[in-house]
């Protein structure tokens, strides 16, 4: 059975930390990993998606990466600031996008 | 990115009535659409699949007769929730994809909060 699985679930950190939010995937044959932000009661933003060939991808404050073949993808926030307090999604693809539980993250002032 | 919406944001209504929620992909043909709901603290789940001009693909446990898909055109699908219970409110999102399913980023809409009474 496809898995991910995240962790921690919930994170809270002060602001200006750096910060590491754990992803692990049950199948390595995904086609493509997608990290998502999701603020309460609200869609899904994009933040990253790294291709199966890809090893990271870095956006603004953002990096991802991505190991095949231990089944794990980490994304990275620099400098966390309050606004970045949201529920972090990672899905992996395979015939169809499997979503992890999330982690739950909390910058405070 | 490409933008999918999705109509209404919220709906609230009684129960044994039915509601359709529409979604559109607005600046690109959606091959794909695929249909999710999240329940508080929970993850998203995958309801169905359908591409344009075919019956949906629905996933294990969700009832086909319950969660009517249409997907008419590459640019619309819609999911018509029939006789709705209390036990269907959930937050439904949609998402659409161009092209192949392995490769290409999906899209998601922002999502419908029903509420059934």
């Amino acid at each position: 059975k496809q898995e991910v699985t995240q962790i921690p679930a919930a994170l809270s950190v002060p602001e200006g930390e750096n910060l590491v939010l754990n992803c692990s995937f049950t199948d390595s044959a995904i086609y493509n990993l997608q990290w998502f932000r999701q603020d309460p009661g609200k869609g899904l933003t994009s933040l990253l998606l790294i291709q199966s060939s890809q090893r990271e991808q870095t956006s603004g404050r953002l990096n991802a990466s991505l190991d095949k073949s231990s089944g794990r993808s980490t994304l990275y926030i620099a400098a966390s600031q309050p606004g970045d307090s949201a529920t972090y999604l990672c899905a992996a693809r395979y015939s169809t996008l499997t979503f992890g539980k999330g982690t739950m993250l909390l910058v405070s002032p | 990115g490409a933008v999918v919406s999705q109509h209404p944001s919220w709906v609230i209504c009684k129960s044994g009535t039915s509601v359709k929620i529409e979604c559109r992909s607005l600046d690109f043909q959606a091959t794909t659409m695929f249909w999710y709901r999240q329940f508080p603290k929970q993850s998203l789940m995958l309801m169905a699949t359908s591409n344009e001009g075919s019956k949906a693909t629905y996933e294990q446990g969700v009832e086909k007769d319950k969660f009517l898909i249409n997907h008419a055109s590459l640019t619309l699908s819609t999911l018509t929730v029939t006789s709705a219970h209390p036990e269907d409110s959930s937050f439904y999102i949609c998402s659409a994809i161009t092209g192949s399913v392995g490769n290409n980023e999906q899209f998601f809409g922002p999502g419908t909060r029903l509420t059934v009474l």
